[in-house]
């Protein structure tokens, strides 16, 4: 199986508003990551989680906050957040061998419109 | 800075006939290599990974890697409707330090399947 799942599937909300994404893997994967997708456009690296550590940080603003409360789940929590942050959000996770090139396998994604 | 260079497209193609899709990476350390594929508002699908030089077959799907020339390429036999979609080229490791590492992707390239 290498399914990972994300909710909500869909998210709208105003530039005050806090709220959180959920991504959660049961492959017994030890690496897990957040990637930001704009229109037309690739995704981009946010986040790596690594043995429920944060490993990889690529200067994410922090009005982006995430959370690995355990080796399954990968939070993302929002406050604050412009329009321009309007994207679809993509969780991964990955084996973690420890030789850098895992297979990463991505959720669904959460589609998220900031107004 | 880890670069990732795909032609963009679209690159159409007969139904029936081969596709050849191409990716140059610039990080000659660069260890593993995939091909994603990405229906329009869906998140990526993973296709291919190729991590030694030279060819890699399943079912219809060829990767193709020449570590030396810092290229990597996918066929498609057999084209069909149904593989139109875009699709992404990501590089991992070279930096990582043998730890988790996030993908770089080029810009995937518009594939489309001409019935």
């Amino acid at each position: 199986d290498t399914e990972v799942t994300q909710t909500p599937k869909h998210l709208v909300m105003g530039m005050t508003n806090k709220k959180s994404l959920k991504c959660e893997q049961h492959m017994g994967h030890r690496a897990m990551y957040w990637y930001k997708q704009k229109a037309k456009k690739p995704p981009e690296l946010m986040f790596v989680y690594s043995y429920e550590k944060l490993s990889i940080n690529e200067s994410v603003p922090s009005r982006f906050s995430p959370e690995c409360p355990n080796s399954s789940l990968l939070n993302l929590h929002l406050h604050a957040l412009q329009p321009e942050d309007s994207a679809l959000y993509l969780c991964a996770s990955s084996q973690e061998s420890g030789r850098g090139g895992d297979t990463q396998y991505f959720g669904p994604g959460t589609r998220l419109t900031v107004l | 800075q880890k670069e990732v260079e795909q032609n963009s497209g679209p690159l159409s193609v007969p139904e029936g006939a081969i596709a050849s899709l191409n990716c140059t990476y610039s990080d000659r350390g660069s260890q593993s290599f995939f091909w994603y594929r990405q229906y329009s508002g869906k998140s990526p699908e993973l296709i291919m990974f190729i991590y030694s030089n030279g060819d890699k077959e399943d079912g219809r799907f060829t990767a193709q890697l020449n570590k030396a020339s810092q290229y990597v390429s996918l066929l498609i036999r057999d084209s069909q409707p149904s593989d139109s979609a875009t699709y992404l080229c990501a590089v991992n490791g070279g930096d990582s330090g043998g730890g988790a590492d996030g993908l770089t992707f080029g810009k995937g390239t518009h594939l489309i399947i001409q019935p």
